[in-house]
């Protein structure tokens, strides 16, 4: 297992559309989290799993995203009807109870046109 | 206030110098302390994490940390071009000390 992997690497929509971004963390961690980041920003926590739970959700996060874990494996994340301002790079991460920090996937660039 | 402030820089050194990258948090009870590190186009990778007051050194990083003045530093001592990117200071805090904040980063560049 050789890290985080995150799927696509970049999407580009049009407004309106529904999008579903897959992360698949390392196999021993089980805790996942979403981050968004737009440019000259730092990550912006959006949602944390601990196996298939979803323990929190940012208030920032409007009911248009959805969060998933099934099994406590892999997570996806869905935007529903998309805007403008949704465009930023969604970073995935997990990390388990003894982890120092987390590891952070390649992310996911989303433009939305 | 943010609950946690870096200067975005950017901060240019000449290469060999020392770098010297500040971070203040609003939590007095924040534990844990990381510093990312994220070159253009780039998700962070982490190069430093800080638990106790005191210094933390690891090859030519060292972390800095002062709880009692909510301040943590990240020196990069002999600093090489390769350094140049945006370091990121994450902090957790004491309620749900499972998730970092980050602050805006600092922009390193490092002139040959």
């Amino acid at each position: 297992d050789t890290g985080v992997s995150q799927d696509p690497r970049h999407k580009i929509t049009k407004r309106g559309q529904n999008v579903t971004f897959r992360c698949d963390p390392i196999s021993e961690h089980n805790r996942l989290y979403w981050y968004r980041q737009t440019l000259g920003q730092g990550p912006e926590f959006l949602t944390y799993f601990q196996n298939e739970a979803q323990l929190e959700k940012s208030r920032l996060l409007s009911d248009r995203f959805s969060a998933e874990r099934p099994k406590g494996s892999f997570s996806t994340l869905e935007i529903q009807r998309t805007e403008q301002g949704d465009s930023a790079m969604y970073l995935c991460a997990s990390s388990s109870r003894r982890a120092n920090g987390y590891t952070f996937g390649s992310g996911t660039r989303l433009t939305v046109v | 206030q943010k609950e946690v402030e870096q200067n975005s820089g950017p901060l240019s050194v000449p290469e060999g110098a020392i770098a010297s990258l500040n971070c203040t948090y609003s939590d007095r009870g924040s534990q844990s302390f990381f510093w990312y590190r994220q070159y253009s186009g780039k998700s962070p990778e982490l190069i430093m994490f800080i638990y106790s007051n005191g210094d933390k050194e690891d090859g030519r990083f060292t972390a800095q940390l002062n709880k009692a003045s909510q301040y943590v530093s990240l020196l990069i001592r002999d600093s090489q071009p390769s350094d140049s990117a945006t370091y990121l200071c994450a902090v957790t805090l004491l309620d749900s000390s499972y998730k970092l904040i980050f602050g805006s980063g600092t922009r390193l560049l490092v002139r040959p």
